[in-house]
């Protein structure tokens, strides 16, 4: 596609539901990058990928966060028994080289609220 | 991981140049330093990235002394549609390991541009 594509833009679950969230990276994209962004602050690492690969999963906050990338291409966070202070922005970047400075293409982000 | 410090906030008038100054005393020798801009509502978007002494785009300009304890990010003759959140970042392009990729992106500079 042309751009990095996120899916659901918006999702409202209960607490206690799993959720996964799907990142569709811009085409030939070796890296891939996921992010928590809160209101008014940066964005937050999570984990990233080179092609399918999952290389640093040290920024997930606990065990309930999980993230794939099968065939180096669709990536999904999955987020299991969700709580209230999950809820955030969570958004997905791409970018065509392995090295952190290549350009970065984020998505739209998809806004979860957990209730 | 070097730490980067900027102003919370700036304001400026349309057609004004503005700078905005990131200071990063701790830079590696292997940093690189980038700018991301990000509007209200969307994922943040690159801008400009440099290494030493001067870089210019059709964006915006870098300025990095010898010293690369800082950098400037020069936004000439802003509008109204560059009112944004601008994050400085400072990292290790050739170095993936775990932390580098944990690049943390603090609050940003948030940019006000008035008529």
């Amino acid at each position: 596609g042309a751009g990095v594509s996120q899916s659901p833009r918006y999702k409202v679950t209960k607490r206690g539901q799993d959720v996964a969230l799907r990142c569709d990276p811009i085409s030939g994209h070796v890296s891939l990058y996921w992010y928590r962004q809160a209101l008014g602050q940066g964005p937050e690492f999570l984990t990233y990928f080179n092609y399918e690969a999952q290389q640093d999963k040290s920024g997930l906050p606990n065990d309930r966060f999980s993230a794939e990338r099968p065939e180096g291409s669709i990536s999904t966070l999955t987020i299991q028994r969700t709580e209230q202070r999950d809820s955030a922005m969570y958004r997905c970047a791409s970018s065509l080289g392995q090295e952190w400075n290549t350009e970065a293409f984020f998505g739209q982000g998809t806004r979860l609220t957990v209730v | 991981l070097a730490k980067t410090t900027q102003p919370i906030s700036m304001d400026s008038y349309e057609g004004q140049e503005v700078n905005i100054t990131c200071s990063h005393n701790n830079i590696a020798t292997n940093d690189y330093i980038t700018w991301y801009q990000q509007f209200p509502s969307q994922g943040p978007r690159f801008i400009i990235q440099g290494y030493k002494t001067k870089v210019t785009n059709e964006v915006a300009s870098l300025f990095i002394p010898a010293d690369r304890k800082s950098s400037t990010l020069s936004l000439p003759r802003v509008s109204l549609s560059d009112t944004a959140v601008y994050y400085c970042l400072v990292g290790d392009p050739f170095f993936n390991a775990g932390n580098n990729r944990k690049l943390i992106w603090g609050l940003g500079t948030s940019l006000a541009v008035n008529p």
